[in-house]
């Protein structure tokens, strides 16, 4: 157990809806990132959160990709008017107890776009 | 933009061999970590080396480090159809991991 639960694991929807995936870490107040990773491809960064401050965003985070981390806790990942090219698997991870260090990441959301 | 690129992209040996991938980045580290994952499954913490160390071990796992050639490499020993996955090179910054395409390792009964 890594101590993150991602939520839903699966989503398939039609191109453009709206939809969000949620990311309960363990443990509040540090870092908190969110990875996007397409078939047979590695995790590439999208953001990540320090308490509940969005600290830096990646160029792949189109203005149709939205995250938020309320509180310092639990964060949402919305990513509206779906297109197919944002079929992938979304991976969330908190950070462990050293700056830089290791991370924990949950079981990813799949999210299917057809 | 992925930092590393680890080589081979797939790799097929029979249980009780041993499997080497390689992993080969392009700007300086704080660390280099690497990660497992099964399919469909989340990454999983393996093993963390420090910029400034060449070489340490986990149980059957040994991970080596030059800086100089900026490349990393990691050994599984006495392979298991357990070890079936894709393992990822991570190259942590100051703040963010970067990770490789990774490499398939399939274990053959």
């Amino acid at each position: 157990d890594t101590g993150v639960s991602q939520n839903p694991r699966h989503k398939i929807t039609k191109r453009g809806q709206n939809v969000t995936f949620r990311c309960d870490p363990i443990s509040e107040h540090n870092r908190l990132y969110w990875y996007r990773q397409t078939l047979g491809q590695g995790p590439e960064f999208l953001t990540y959160f320090q308490n509940e401050a969005q600290l830096e965003k990646s160029r792949l985070l189109s203005d149709r990709f939205s995250a938020e981390r309320p509180k310092g806790s639990f964060s949402t990942l919305e990513i509206q008017r779906t297109e197919q090219g944002d079929s992938a698997m979304y991976l969330c991870a908190r950070e462990g107890q050293a700056p830089g260090g290791e991370l924990f990441f949950g079981e990813g959301s799949r999210l299917t776009v057809l | 933009s992925q930092q590393g690129e680890e080589d081979p992209q797939a790799l097929s040996i029979q249980e009780g061999e041993n499997a080497t991938m390689n992993c080969s980045y392009k700007t300086s580290i704080n660390n280099l970590q690497w990660y497992r994952q099964n399919s469909g499954r989340g990454l999983v913490h393996l093993i963390l080396i420090r910029s400034n160390e060449r070489e340490k071990h986990s149980g059957r796992l040994r991970v080596t480090l030059d800086t100089s050639k900026k490349s990393s490499s990691l050994l599984i020993t006495a392979s298991r159809a357990a070890d079936t996955a894709s393992y990822f090179c991570a190259t942590a910054g100051d703040y963010k991991l970067s990770f490789g395409a990774g490499t398939t390792v399939t274990v053959r009964a």
